[in-house]
């Protein structure tokens, strides 16, 4: 059974930095790209990032792009996201989730929530 | 402002038909494959449509989707109270490089 459970949230203040992390299990991880998409309270979901099997290509949201990093390492089957000078407007439950090969996304987190308040 | 365009709400009474419909433009839906996404409250999204049209295995029959030039749908049969959620269509976008979605449509089973 695929799982992806994430961790990291937390409240923070405009300007500080957040690393998540994403623990995956259940499948070959360095087979799979690996997305990180967030949902604001109440609102939508918006991809923020992807990273392909390797670590060699990576992706961003022009709303986080020079911001934030994914990275990954295969060898702790993990995700990551250091989320830098955040801002109050990236207030939302963060999930990771698997690409599929239409750079789409097919298992999901249940998400962790950052907080950016003063 | 999302990127594909649905309906912010749809409703159905038990065992209708409801669609939903999600627009987009040649670099996203136009040239890329659709999924669909359903959220229950307070749950992740579930894969529910991929490729336009395809089930992944343990999704009913009762769902189905079907894209045509730069729009794609999703169709729910014979409506159930479970079916209450929020949908969400997405497409890789070729011009910004990354996924985009639907605004998201919340399915009111009446």
């Amino acid at each position: 059974e695929v799982q992806l459970v994430e961790s990291g949230g937390g409240v923070v203040r405009p300007g500080g930095s957040l690393r998540l992390s994403c623990a995956a299990s259940g499948f070959t991880f360095d087979d799979y790209g690996m997305s990180w998409v967030r949902q604001a309270p109440g609102k939508g979901l918006e991809w923020v990032s992807g990273i392909n099997w390797n670590g060699g290509s990576t992706g961003y949201a022009d709303s986080v792009k020079g911001r934030f990093t994914i990275s990954r390492d295969n060898a702790k089957n993990s995700l990551y996201l250091q989320m830098n000078s955040l801002r109050a407007e990236d207030t939302a439950l963060y999930h990771c989730a698997r690409v599929t090969n239409d750079n789409l996304f097919d298992y999901w987190g249940q998400g962790t929530l950052v907080t950016v308040s003063s | 402002q999302s990127v594909l365009t649905q309906p912010p709400s749809a409703s159905g009474t038990p065992g209708q038909r409801v669609t939903i419909s999600c627009s987009g433009s040649s670099s996203n839906i136009g040239s890329n494959y659709v999924y669909w996404y359903q959220q229950l409250p307070g749950t992740a999204p579930k894969l529910l449509i991929y490729r336009n049209n395809q089930r992944p295995s343990g999704v009913p029959d009762r769902f189905s989707g079907s894209k045509s030039g730069t729009s794609a749908s999703l169709a729910i049969s014979g409506l159930r109270s479970e079916d209450e959620a929020d949908y969400y269509c997405a497409a890789w976008d070729d011009s910004l490089s990354g996924g985009v979605f639907g605004g998201g449509t919340k399915l009111t089973v009446l």
